[in-house]
């Protein structure tokens, strides 16, 4: 079925520091590829998506492109703050067995930004 | 802004006790599911709920689980016999569309950590 596979975590920056967060997936069809983020006692939002191959989602300074070559969706920020400190979450829109979609989900990668 | 509300933040629960997790969706959305995930693995898939109905469920979930939305504004997934397997960070989520669609965002709750002792 389909998946998704990130890199572990911790990642630990210093401020300002460059972030990259793979993200590789496999996936049946075109899915829809999603970057949540969980920030300490809050719930999943949505960071950025990307709907078809060569986009790329943008949001609050961080970008991932859809890359279908390579089966990938990394997330970079080229300038990382404190306040950036949360778990972050690849996602798909899975192909399920009805030929409906849900989301799937990675193990999630915790960056610590520090002063 | 309208947010996903999840009831309790934490539940602890001797095994073979029946569970409800309870969730309030964003009042105009149609679609409402639920994730969880056990601690360390992965954010996973188990329901998804339109008019009344299922209308995706995952292998996990199985007859030990059900989902109701008893009246306009709750959304509940009650477990009949809690399974120390069951421990896990619980997820509710709602969207105006259908994943996958036009609308496909989903906004989630903070999630209920349910611990089955």
């Amino acid at each position: 079925g389909d998946s998704v596979t990130q890199m572990e975590g911790p990642v630990t920056l210093s401020e300002e520091a460059f972030l990259t967060i793979n993200c590789t997936y496999t996936a049946t069809g075109y899915p829809s590829l999603f970057w949540y983020v969980q920030y300490p006692g809050e719930g999943l939002q949505l960071l950025l998506k990307a709907t078809k191959a060569d986009d790329k989602g943008s949001n609050k300074g961080f970008e991932a492109t859809y890359r279908k070559e390579t089966t990938s969706f990394h997330l970079e920020k080229g300038s990382v703050q404190v306040s950036d400190s949360a778990v972050y979450f690849c996602a798909l829109s899975a192909l399920m067995d009805t030929g409906r979609r849900a989301l799937t989900f990675g193990s999630g990668t915790r960056l610590q930004v520090q002063p | 802004e309208p947010e996903v509300t999840q009831t309790p933040s934490h539940q602890v629960t001797q095994m073979g006790q029946e569970v409800i997790l309870r969730c309030v969706p964003i009042s105009n959305h149609l679609y409402f599911y639920w994730y969880r995930q056990i601690l360390g693995q992965k954010v996973e898939f188990l329901v998804s709920f339109y008019n009344n109905e299922i209308s995706e469920k995952s292998e996990i979930f199985d007859d030990q689980f059900s989902v109701e939305r008893p009246d306009g504004s709750n959304f509940t997934l009650k477990i009949r016999s809690t399974k120390l397997e069951d421990s896990a960070m619980y997820f509710c989520a709602s969207s105006e569309g259908l994943a996958g669609g036009s609308y496909n965002e989903q906004f989630f709750g903070p999630g209920t950590r349910l611990t089955v002792l």
